[in-house]
């Protein structure tokens, strides 16, 4: 078991561009999810899969934001047109249904 | 919808002393509730959890009780350590059905002193 793993773990950017983060979750875990984590905050939830499904999508998700669990494995997310307003922590979590979900180390997001 | 309200930080404590951070929540049904430790540039760890009313969850000399009358989890340690220094946050899930989705507070930086 080698935990959550995300890469990039840090990421600077020009406002306007477009970024992809990745994560790969537990190898055995169905569920994967993504969380936003701003400075002095609690982590926010963003969205949910099960196996290859987005089930749940949080209001927070704008337009500008996509994600993907292609083959039920890894999941990608992006942001296209960065904002300032983007910049934070965003964070994967990975579980079993009806376990406990583990994060990884996140992907820290500074848009200039 | 549901929240967590946890209390506020900072909190600087000797080593050796004893440590309550409170959290209490909000839900609909029956959720689940756990604390989550973050070390400084790390991830979000789970520290311990409860899933029904007088749960108590445990690790590391920490514990936390789940209190559906008075809807608390307090965390509380006997006698910290420097190496507790980190940001605490205390997190419902919304039971077993649906997403599970974690609903975190606001976090508690925790600071030990030697």
């Amino acid at each position: 078991d080698t935990g959550v793993s995300q890469d990039p773990r840090h990421k600077i950017t020009k406002r306007g561009q477009n970024v992809t983060f990745r994560c790969d979750p537990i190898s055995e875990h169905n569920r994967l999810y993504w969380y936003r984590q701003t400075l002095g905050q609690g982590p926010e939830f963003l969205t949910y899969f099960q196996n290859e499904a987005q089930l749940e999508k949080s209001r927070l998700l704008s337009d500008r934001f996509s994600a993907e669990r292609p083959k039920g494995s890894f999941s990608t997310l992006e942001i296209q047109r960065t904002e300032q307003g983007d910049s934070a922590m965003y964070l994967c979590a990975s579980s079993a249904s009806g376990g406990w979900q583990y994060f990884g180390p996140g992907t820290r997001l500074t848009v200039t | 919808g549901d929240s967590v309200t946890q209390m506020e930080g900072p909190v600087t404590l000797s080593e050796e002393a004893f440590l309550t951070i409170n959290c209490t929540y909000t839900a609909t049904g029956y959720p689940s509730l756990f604390w989550y430790v973050q070390y400084p540039g790390e991830g979000l760890q789970l520290l311990l959890k409860a899933t029904k009313a007088d749960d108590k969850g445990s690790n590391k000399g920490f514990e936390a009780t789940y209190r559906k009358e008075t809807t608390s989890f307090h965390l509380e340690k006997g006698s910290v350590q420097v190496s507790d220094s980190a940001v605490y946050f205390c997190a419902l899930s919304d039971g077993n059905q649906g997403a599970q989705k974690l609903v975190f507070g606001q976090g508690t930086r925790l600071t030990i002193n030697p």
